[in-house]
């Protein structure tokens, strides 16, 4: 079964608007941690933000928030005032505690519109 | 499961060991992608195959080589590797569907090097 499900495989922004991005996750471990990647056109991943199963408050980064409702299994990245610089791959993944595995979604092909 | 087949799952080797990663899929996909994630560190694209041509070499050393002898099996072969190389190593294969790409991870092996 997929761990980690992104359902968006591609999805449009306004420039200066905000933008969010749906991550769902399966897991029995009690002790995971979530992360979110984005991948430019150059094919490097660049770690943008994490939330720890634990973690009272929701993640945030400069732009970056990580929208967590642990209730519904759900880790949706929301980047506010969208630049052309966002337009790139975005990679949700799970790390869990029990056998530290890493698990990934499919990814989600933002494009940024002028 | 995402269709990506990796072997070994774990591999434990002494510094002076040969030994190769195997990457599989029958997806049809024509990219391939080898990513090393180190422990507390983020995600990091090591090679990029399409059409099993190298494409992206992020300086990685050279006792990493890889492989591409079809667009189903990638191979990543290992020599005289450091302790540092420690790690676990993540193949992926893309996909374009619907005018976007998607990108399938395998499980990854999780290498010790003694």
């Amino acid at each position: 079964a997929q761990k980690i499900t992104q359902t968006q495989p591609g999805m449009f922004v306004q420039e200066k608007e905000a933008v969010t991005l749906d991550c769902t996750y399966d897991t029995s471990d009690p002790s995971y941690g979530l992360f979110w990647y984005k991948q430019p056109s150059s094919g490097e991943m660049i770690f943008l933000i994490y939330q720890g199963s634990y973690d009272q408050q929701n993640a945030t980064e400069g732009r970056y928030s990580l929208n967590f409702q642990k209730a519904r299994k759900s880790a949706n990245l929301v980047i506010s005032a969208s630049q052309l610089g966002d337009s790139a791959m975005y990679f949700c993944a799970m790390r869990t505690r029990v056998g530290n595995q890493f698990y990934f979604g499919t990814g989600t092909s933002l494009t940024v519109i002028p | 499961e995402t269709g990506v087949t990796q072997t070994p799952r774990h591999l434990v080797m002494g510094m002076t060991n040969k030994k190769s990663l195997k990457c599989e899929q029958h997806l049809g996909h024509n990219a391939m992608y080898w990513y090393k994630q180190s422990a507390k560190k983020p995600l990091e694209l090591m090679f990029v195959y399409s059409l099993e041509e190298r494409v992206e070499n992020n300086s990685v050393p050279s006792r990493f080589s890889p492989e591409c002898p079809n667009s189903s099996h990638l191979f990543l072969h290992l020599h005289t590797l450091q302790p540092e190389d420690s790690a676990l190593y993540l193949c992926a294969s893309r996909r374009l569907a619907g005018g976007v790409y998607e990108q399938f991870f395998g499980p990854g092996t999780r290498l010790t090097v003694l």
